[in-house]
C-alpha cells in the first residue's frame, strides 16, 4: 500500500534551517509528482511546493520563495524539503503528498511538526 | 496567483440533510483542475473530487462536485456522521496549486 512518512520536524530558532525528508513506498516513485503542504496550529492548508517525476521542474509558494528548496532522490524514494531562513510563520505540520501528472495530491503522509521559536 | 474563496466559513447541519458548499476562483481555472478534501483533526487531507466532479477512489457516491470557471459547488447528499470535518477545494490548473480557507461542516 502507498506510504508516506515524513520527518525531520522539530524545535528551530528563527533563522536557522531544517532539512525534512519523506520516504515513500507501495508505488513507483519516479512516476510520480510530488508536493509538501504545511498546516500552522489551527489553521487552513497552505501549499508550499512541488517537483516534477522527474525533477525537471519545481514550484514553490511566494512565502517561501528563495528560502525552501524542494528536491528528490528517485534511486532512494525520497523527497525533501531545505527550508533555510526559517521564521515564525513557518510553525506548521508539513505534509507530502504525492500526484500523478495533471492530477491534485492523492495520497498524504501525517505530517511533521515544525517549531520555529527562540 | 489564483485566489479561492470558500462558503460559508461554517455550516451547522444535522446528520441527513444536505450540505452544499461553494468554493470561487479570482480568475477561471483552466481545465477545471479543481478538487475538494476532506480533513478531520488531526489527521490528513482525503481527496474526494478532482476534475471538479470525479469522485476519487473509494469515495461514497454522497458526495459530488459540480462548476465549471471560478464557480464550484461540493455537495453532499445526505450527511453521514463520519462526515462532519473541515473541507477545503484547491486548484491545480496553475504552477501554484493555492488552497481555499475552508469550510467547517459541524453538527446542529
Amino acid at each position: 500500500q502507498v506510504q508516506l512518512v515524513e520527518s525531520g520536524g522539530g524545535v528551530v530558532q528563527p533563522g536557522r534551517s531544517l532539512r525534512l525528508s519523506c520516504a515513500a513506498s507501495g508505488f513507483s516513485f519516479r512516476s510520480f509528482g510530488m508536493h509538501w503542504v504545511r498546516q500552522a496550529p489551527g489553521k487552513g492548508l497552505e501549499w508550499v511546493a512541488v517537483i516534477w517525476y522527474d525533477g525537471s521542474n519545481e514550484y514553490y509558494a511566494d512565502s517561501v520563495k528563495g528560502r525552501f528548496t524542494i528536491s528528490r532522490d528517485n534511486s532512494r524514494n525520497t523527497l525533501y524539503l531545505q527550508m533555510n531562513s526559517l521564521r515564525s510563520d513557518d510553525t506548521a505540520v508539513y505534509f507530502c503528498a504525492r500526484a500523478p501528472l495533471w492530477a491534485p495530491p492523492d495520497y498524504w503522509g501525517q505530517g511533521t511538526l515544525v517549531i520555529v521559536s527562540s | 496567483e489564483i485566489v479561492l474563496t470558500q462558503s460559508p466559513g461554517t455550516l451547522s447541519l444535522s446528520p441527513g440533510e444536505r450540505a452544499t458548499l461553494s468554493c470561487g476562483a479570482s480568475q477561471t481555472i483552466s481545465n477545471n483542475y479543481l478538487a475538494w478534501y476532506q480533513q478531520k483533526p488531526g489527521q490528513a487531507p482525503r481527496l474526494l473530487i478532482y476534475g471538479a466532479s470525479s469522485r476519487a477512489t473509494g469515495i461514497p457516491d454522497r458526495f459530488s462536485g459540480s462548476g465549471s470557471g471560478t464557480d464550484f459547488t461540493l455537495t453532499i447528499s445526505r450527511l453521514e456522521p463520519e462526515d462532519f470535518a473541515v473541507y477545503y477545494c484547491q486548484q491545480y490548473g496553475s504552477s501554484s496549486f493555492t488552497f481555499g480557507p475552508g469550510t467547517k461542516v459541524d453538527i446542529k
